[in-house]
């Protein structure tokens, strides 16, 4: 059974900083990977979608890359800002199945 | 980009009534839409899967006479909660699968609504 684990939980950084956020799957025949962001209350903002044949996305000052040999994502956010602050969910995609999401990391932008 | 719409976006209940939410993919067609349950905190959980035509499929644990699912549609699914009590309030999503790439995005991807706010009183 598919499980998606997302670390740090919880993360505060002050504006500026370059930052990481991890996701590791177990099971690694995915279809695809997907970055979200949830506002509080709020539904889901797809960042980025990186398809299993693909080693990373790139949208802005977001970076995400896949190593699936690994199970592992990195989502990269550069030049943080208070905007950015947020939950950011990732999940996976295994054909025939609805995504698996991991608990995610609620990220913290101080200014 | 593909657009997914539900229906209420809010609403309140009092225990024992039923309420219906509808999932609508707007400029595709969906022929696999997910409904998901989030509570306060936590991350979202899979209640069921429901296929164009077909019965829904259920994730354990989730009663499927309680959480009735309707997908008479390419485009509309319905989730219904039955006899809802406050153990129910909780936010649900909707997503719907874009198979063939129609709507513009990458195949299979899938396109979440903005969600359903249930609190029964």
């Amino acid at each position: 059974k598919q499980e998606v684990t997302q670390i740090p939980a919880a993360l505060s950084v002050p504006e500026g900083e370059n930052l990481v956020l991890n996701c590791s799957f177990t099971d690694s025949a995915i279809y695809n990977l997907q970055w979200f962001r949830q506002d509080p209350g709020k539904g889901l903002t797809s960042l980025l979608l990186i398809q299993s044949s693909q080693r990373e996305q790139t949208s802005g000052r977001l970076n995400a890359s896949l190593d699936k040999s690994s199970g592992r994502s990195t989502l990269y956010i550069a030049a943080s800002q208070p905007g950015d602050s947020a939950t950011y969910l990732c999940a996976v995609n295994q054909a025939g199945t609805a995504l698996i999401f991991g608990k995610g990391t609620t990220l913290s932008v101080s200014s | 980009g593909a657009v997914v719409s539900q229906h209420p976006s809010w609403v309140i209940c009092k225990s024992g009534t039923s309420v219906k939410i509808e999932c609508r993919s707007l400029d595709f067609q969906a022929t696999t839409m997910f409904w998901y349950r989030q509570f306060p905190k936590q991350s979202l959980m899979l209640m069921a899967t429901s296929n164009e035509g077909s019965k829904a499929t259920y994730e354990q644990g989730v009663e499927k006479d309680k959480f009735l699912i309707n997908h008479a549609s390419l485009t509309l699914s319905t989730l219904t909660v039955t006899s809802a009590h406050p153990e129910d309030s909780s936010f649900y999503i909707c997503s719907a699968r874009d198979w063939g790439g129609t709507s513009g995005g990458a195949p299979n991807e899938q396109f979440f609504g903005p969600g359903t706010r249930l609190t029964v009183l």
